[in-house]
């Protein structure tokens, strides 16, 4: 099965607080590539980063970090000191092929809410 | 470069009206999609197009049309709207059609149907 699964619905936190957002996926795929984005109140979705199977190299930039581990198949997404303007919805994407020729499909998991209080 | 835009941002439409929710991109993209949004599904693709005049279908086809006159347009239109269709709708667009690009999306078509 393809499948990505974001187990948290919902989460609150007070300003200034370290904030991880899990993910974890299902793919029978050997290349594969996870995407985040972000879907602030305003109802846009904002690209964050896309990391392929064979990189399993950390990422941080500025207040964000990823951490990939095919060995769990998660790619977590820590917020270090969230601020109020970090609070949207972020979702967890797995782009894997569909059939025998090279289409492909955005897998999408349902998305973490959150919500980052003063 | 003002990236993927769509029109309108927001509609309301009767049971049966039609209506074609527009998509443009102007990076010059090959591959671009139409996914909906609905609370407690997640996104889900309709259709997509891996160059102009070639397109197929999503998970969730049934109700829509799509066509891919030229690269930077892909409408999309609902032939006899129901309240099923009601729904945000996102257009996206990539480079290519290779699964490691990144798709960028518009800003969402908010559509209510009575």
């Amino acid at each position: 099965a393809q499948k990505v699964t974001q187990a948290q619905t919902e989460i609150s936190v007070v300003e200034k607080e370290d904030v991880t957002l899990d993910c974890v996926y299902e793919t029978r795929d050997t290349t594969y590539y996870l995407f985040w984005y972000k879907q602030p109140p305003s109802g846009e979705l904002v690209f964050l980063i896309r990391r392929n199977s064979f990189d399993e190299q950390n990422e941080i930039s500025g207040r964000y970090s990823w951490n990939f581990q095919k060995s769990t198949s998660s790619f977590n997404f820590t917020i270090t000191a969230s601020q109020v303007v970090d609070s949207a919805v972020y979702f967890c994407a797995l782009s894997a092929t569909v059939n025998a020729g090279n289409n492909r499909k955005l897998i999408w998991g349902l998305g973490t809410s959150l919500a980052v209080n003063p | 470069n003002a990236g993927v835009t769509q029109t309108p941002k927001f509609q309301v439409l009767k049971t049966g009206q039609s209506m074609t929710l527009q998509c443009a991109q102007d990076m010059n993209h090959e591959y671009m999609s139409w996914y909906r949004q609905d609370p407690g599904m997640g996104l889900r693709l309709i259709h997509y197009s891996v160059g102009a005049g070639i397109t197929d279908q999503g998970e969730v086809p049934n109700g829509y049309n799509v066509s891919r006159s030229t690269t930077e347009d892909f409408p999309l239109r609902l032939l006899s709207a129901a309240p099923s269709q009601t729904s945000v709708y996102f257009c996206a667009s990539s480079y290519s059609s290779y699964q490691g690009e990144t798709q960028y999306f518009g800003p969402g078509t908010r559509l209510l149907v009575l």
